[in-house]
């Protein structure tokens, strides 16, 4: 059975940095291209970064560039996002996701994991 | 980026009715090499993950029921439920996968009436 277990979040003042980790199993992790997807309160879901099976390529959303970076070890079969320099607008729930073999949409979520900036 | 419009933003159904859920994508998000549509519908019961229901805007995923279907091409999508059941209740979105950003509709509520 496929399981994505997030961990990391918090609260955080403006400014500040967390660093988000999801703990895969149950499938080949270095098959597969990862990414967060995150969901703020009152609004839709947005995706936020993906990484290649590899690590060699990684993709952000424009709102995060310069400041998220996405890594994960696949001896480990971890993915990381780490956040700096953080706003009010990156509160949201941080989920973990497996993308579909056929594309970037995803067939495995992990429950999520909240991160709250506020002073 | 291809912006994801979904209507209703709620939606009161009898059980055993048929609900509709249309989204519409900004631009075309059909790719004329495969002629497939980057589409995929998620369903969100609360305290849950989104879970998938659809891809190429009508495959199902396995597992899900063949009450689900998914219709539509190019930049007009409709996700449809053909006997509501009481578990049916849940946040339902669509996305596009046709470019990054892969953005998601607001979502559309579905409720029992």
């Amino acid at each position: 059975e496929v399981q994505l277990v997030e961990s990391g979040g918090g609260l955080v003042q403006p400014g500040g940095s967390l660093r988000l980790s999801c703990a895969a199993s149950g499938f080949t992790f270095s098959n597969y291209w990862m990414s967060w997807v995150r969901h703020a309160p009152g609004q839709g879901l947005e995706w936020v970064a993906n990484i290649r099976e590899s690590g060699s390529e990684e993709y952000y959303v424009d709102s995060v560039k310069g400041r998220f970076t996405i890594s994960r070890d696949n001896a480990k079969n971890s993915l990381y996002l780490q956040m700096n320099s953080l706003r009010d607008e990156d509160t949201a729930v941080y989920y973990c996701t497996r993308d579909h073999i056929y594309g970037d949409f995803y067939d495995h979520w992990g429950q999520g994991t909240l991160v709250t900036v506020s002073s | 980026d291809i912006v994801m419009t979904q209507s209703p933003d709620s939606l009161a159904v009898s059980l055993g009715e048929r609900a509709t859920i249309n989204c519409k994508s900004s631009q075309s998000v059909l790719y004329s090499s495969n002629n497939k549509n980057y589409l995929a519908w998620y369903q969100q019961k609360p305290g849950q993950p989104p879970k998938l229901l659809i891809y190429w805007s009508s495959t199902r995923e396995s597992g899900v029921p063949d009450r689900f279907s998914g219709s539509g091409s190019g930049t007009d999508f409709t996700l449809t439920i053909s006997s509501l059941q009481a578990e049916d209740v849940a946040v339902y979105f669509c996305q596009q996968y046709y470019s990054a950003p892969y953005c998601f509709g607001r979502g559309t509520k579905l409720e029992i009436k």
